[in-house]
């Protein structure tokens, strides 16, 4: 089992949708848990960050942690067509060892 | 934005040729990363480095070496390219998770 899994995709939701990405993983050592969004020919760019369970919130954007059953989500309300891109969940253990990333989701908002 | 420029941007060579990839940060950051992101596998680490001369392995590392002689500088090198090296390969700078990419640097292996 791979440490980290996310559906790649493609999702694509009519302008105005909420959006659902996610990612599981498998080491319950894990404690800091991010997304970032790639839009095409792009670099990544850190979007949320979180540690440890519960929920962050940025604007439209929430970020949700279930340790419990090692599930990570990304909530996109009122999705826009400029929120479209390639999303990417990463995982980082902590003190030592470097971030793992899931393949990516590519999200497409229809206006 | 974070200060990383990649160079070059877009480079096409040939089965066993010698090819160096550079990035250059303006940002003092001490660590900096290589990945390379392909289609199916996501983004990979292949180097990175804590330090001026401090380097270690990543999760693909065969095929590639590393030097970082100034704080600002961390180049890739392909000894001996190959087609399965063709990739867009990200430098990035940070830790703990909070990376911030360059642009990217398109490398197409013939």
């Amino acid at each position: 089992q791979k440490e980290v899994e996310q559906d790649p995709g493609p999702l694509s939701v009519p302008e105005g949708a909420i959006v659902s990405l996610n990612c599981t993983y498998s080491n319950s050592a894990f404690q800091y848990f991010m997304w970032y969004r790639q839009y095409s020919r792009k670099g990544p760019e850190l979007l949320m960050y979180t540690y440890s369970s519960g929920n962050k919130e940025d604007g439209r954007f929430t970020a949700q942690v279930d340790k419990s059953s090692k599930y990570i989500s990304l909530f996109i309300r009122d999705s826009q067509p400029s929120d479209s891109a390639t999303y990417l969940c990463a995982i980082h253990q902590g003190s030592q060892g470097n971030l793992i990333f899931g393949k990516g989701t590519k999200l497409s908002v229809k206006p | 934005d974070a200060g990383i420029t990649q160079s070059p941007r877009h480079k096409v060579t040939e089965t066993g040729t010698p090819v160096t990839l550079r990035c250059h940060q303006t940002e003092n950051h001490r660590y900096m990363y290589w990945y390379r992101q392909d289609p199916g596998h996501g983004l990979r680490l292949i180097h990175y480095s804590y330090g001026v001369k401090d380097t270690d392995k990543g999760e693909v590392s065969d095929g590639y070496s590393v030097s970082r002689s100034k704080t600002e500088d961390f180049l890739l090198t392909l000894e001996s390219a190959t087609s399965s090296q063709t990739s867009v390969y990200f430098c990035a700078i940070g830790n703990t998770g909070e990376l911030f990419f360059g642009e990217g640097s398109r490398l197409t292996v013939l």
